[in-house]
């Protein structure tokens, strides 16, 4: 039982490449979400996935593409990377479901990009 | 604007005494609060949470204050130990999946 895994560990773009950046998870949870931390911002919700299906945009979506390819697997994808996107990436998952139901997330061990 | 602010970037104790980690929220539909620990190169990882309907919730060393009129959290670590050296981070939620993150407090533990 792996929980929740991601892939890459580093990457170093530069400005303008595009990346997928992987997650997947074998806690059979409905709920996955894209987070990025920077320093003294504490982290952001990117993108959100309620189910396979469906996704949501959260608090700074701008610059990202997200794909829920099925249950365990939630993908972020930087179209054109900037220097602004330099920051510690996090997947998370949860078996949220829905209002009313107190929600504990699960955090994979992050992706550290830098965009030159 | 951050709804949730840790406003000490930074906590140093001795080994044995209590740390005590403040948070404050601007938000009043807030209802759910948690506490996350990340260690360097790992992923943050639940810790205790409280309900709004509560203003304690207890778990072994680790016990979490709410005071709703004051928009204030606070967890304390009695007694601290060396494991405990981590970051801290203080989360609150409404509708049950947005989490909105505090900053940060990183906590270290002298022997």
């Amino acid at each position: 039982n792996a929980g929740v895994t991601q892939t890459p560990k580093f990457q170093v773009l530069k400005t303008g490449q595009s990346m997928t950046l992987q997650c997947a998870q074998d806690m059979n949870h409905n709920s996955m979400y894209w987070y990025r931390q920077d320093p003294g911002m504490g982290l952001r919700l990117i993108y959100y996935s309620a189910s396979e299906g469906t996704t949501d945009k959260g608090e700074v979506p701008n610059g990202y593409n997200v794909s829920r390819l099925n249950k365990r697997e939630f993908s972020l994808r930087l179209e054109s990377a900037a220097p602004s996107q330099t920051s510690v990436y996090f997947c998370a998952s949860s078996d949220s479901q829905g209002f009313g139901s107190p929600d504990t997330q699960y955090f994979g061990p992050g992706t550290r990009l830098t965009v030159l | 604007d951050q709804q949730v602010k840790q406003n000490s970037p930074s906590l140093s104790v001795q080994e044995g005494r209590i740390s005590i980690l403040n948070c404050d929220y601007t938000n009043s539909m807030f209802d759910y609060f948690l506490w996350y620990k990340k260690y360097p190169a790992e992923g943050p990882t639940f810790l205790i949470s409280i309900s709004s309907i509560k203003d304690k919730n207890e778990d072994g060393r680790f016990t979490v204050f709410l005071n709703k009129s004051a928009k204030h959290l606070s967890l304390h670590i009695v007694p601290s130990q060396p494991g405990d050296s981590a970051v801290y981070f203080c989360a609150a939620t409404f509708n049950d999946y947005k989490l909105s993150f505090g900053a940060g407090t990183t906590v270290t533990v002298r022997a």
